[in-house]
């Protein structure tokens, strides 16, 4: 069965503390990787597709890599505005293309 | 712009109650999902329309029904509501299904059953 988690539950950390999220999926023929921020009381949005494993995307302070196993969203020098919570999800041939989502890492940025 | 627009933003139902939630699309997206989203779990999915006139099941669709009113509008529908359907639901739009596009969502509607 095609799986995804994502580590840590929480985090919490210093404006300026650098880290690293983790999404690792099981499944059999990944088509795409995406990560989604979410806001409380919001919708979650997208913020990148990764295809292929080397692949890696950049916006802002956020940059997301790809292996054969898993995800890395990176966030450098984080601000209390990036916290959220950091949704990934995959899609894979053998699912017809549906989505497979983790459970989320919630991200608190202090001041 | 709007995107994804939902409809009502919080409802409370009584068990056996029924209710429609309603979603709309103005960026003339093929595909729409319903989802729901509960604590410590990933998003699920509900049921999907594919293209105007198709509709699927996905992995929890028990207890719900969907009409895919026109292009815009995909509707979610609980007949008889239950306690377990107390949730965060979402509905979400894609360009096209299997091209690999990102979903877009809205904002979601929070659901709560006595």
């Amino acid at each position: 069965e095609d799986q995804v988690t994502q580590s840590p539950e929480a985090l919490r950390l210093q404006e300026g503390e650098s880290s690293s999220l983790n999404c690792s999926y099981t499944v059999s023929g990944l088509r795409g990787l995406f990560w989604y921020r979410q806001d409380p009381g919001k919708g979650p949005e997208f913020l990148f597709t990764l295809y292929s494993a080397g692949e890696e995307k950049e916006k802002e302070r956020l940059k997301a890599t790809l292996t054969k196993k898993e995800s890395f969203l990176h966030i450098t020098a984080p601000k209390p505005e990036d916290s959220a919570t950091y949704l990934c999800a995959v899609t894979a041939g053998n699912y017809g293309q549906n989505f497979v989502f983790g459970p989320g890492t919630r991200l608190s940025v202090l001041p | 712009n709007a995107g994804v627009t939902q409809t009502p933003k919080f409802q409370v139902l009584k068990t056996g109650q029924s209710m429609t939630l309603q979603c709309a699309q103005d960026m003339n997206h093929n595909s729409m999902y319903w989802y729901r989203q509960d604590p410590g779990m990933g998003l699920r999915l509900i049921y999907y329309s594919a293209s105007e006139g198709t509709t699927d099941k996905g992995e929890v669709p028990n207890g719900y029904n969907v009409s895919r009113l026109n292009k815009r509008e995909f509707s979610l529908r609980l007949e008889s509501a239950a306690p377990s359907q107390t949730s965060v639901y979402f509905c979400a739009s894609e360009r096209r299904r299997g091209n690999n596009s990102p979903l877009h969502f809205g904002n979601g509607t929070r659901l709560t059953v006595t």
